[in-house]
């Protein structure tokens, strides 16, 4: 069966450090993989997305994500963040054959300023 | 970009009563669309997929009686809770997929519904 993991349920940094969210996915093949992001009041929104091709995927906001199937994870990364970047992180996969979703438990991004 | 709205925002209602959730696609037309659970600190739960002009896929341990799902055109879904109870409390969370797109092309999501039961 699909599974999502985020091994860190809570992480903190300082505005303009580095960031990198990890997930581990289990899947019987390669599957699509997303990164979403929710901030309070808000829809999820869709910050990078893996379906083939290139493993290193730019997203918006400056994210980025690699592929690794060696150790079936995705991580999210972003260079520099910014105090707008506190918000929840959730990590999706799905499957190649059906619509439907699994997400992970989140991580929750806290920015000092 | 595409947006989903959802309405209303936040319901409290008494034990017992039913609450409806409208889910619209307010720019793009959405054959299907998911239905999700988030319960605190949790992760998103997918409830349902809702077909347009077909019944409901509801997904295992999920009851079908309690979650009424309506799909009457491509920019609405409606999520009734029937014979809401406490533990119905929780916060839900509708997404669309674009009819043109391709499969997980492009899933929007709406704000969330955040559902109290007294």
């Amino acid at each position: 069966a699909q599974s999502v993991t985020q091994p860190d349920i809570h992480i903190t940094v300082s505005e303009g450090a580095s960031l990198e969210l990890r997930c581990n996915y289990s899947y019987g093949a390669t599957p699509y993989l997303f990164w979403y992001v929710q901030s309070p009041g808000q829809g999820l929104q869709l910050l990078l997305k893996y379906f083939s091709g290139d493993t290193l995927v730019q997203g918006i906001k400056g994210f980025e994500a690699e592929f690794k199937r060696s150790q079936s994870s995705f991580n999210l990364r972003k260079p520099s963040v910014h105090w707008s970047d506190a918000a929840e992180y959730f990590c999706a996969v799905g499957a190649r054959n059906t619509d439907k979703l699994i997400f992970g438990t989140g991580t929750r991004l806290q920015v000092f300023p | 970009g595409a947006v989903v709205s959802q309405h209303p925002s936040w319901v409290i209602c008494k034990s017992g009563t039913s609450v409806k959730i409208e889910c619209r696609s307010l720019d793009f037309q959405a054959t299907t669309m998911f239905w999700y659970r988030q319960f605190p600190k949790q992760s998103l739960m997918l409830m349902a997929t809702s077909n347009e002009g077909s019944k409901a896929t509801y997904e295992q341990g999920v009851e079908k009686d309690k979650f009424l799902i309506n799909h009457a055109s491509l920019t609405l879904s409606t999520l009734t809770v029937t014979s809401a109870h406490p533990e119905d409390s929780s916060f839900y969370i509708c997404s669309a997929r674009d009819v043109l797109a391709g499969v997980k092309e492009t899933q929007y999501f709406g704000p969330g519904t955040r559902l109290l039961v007294l």
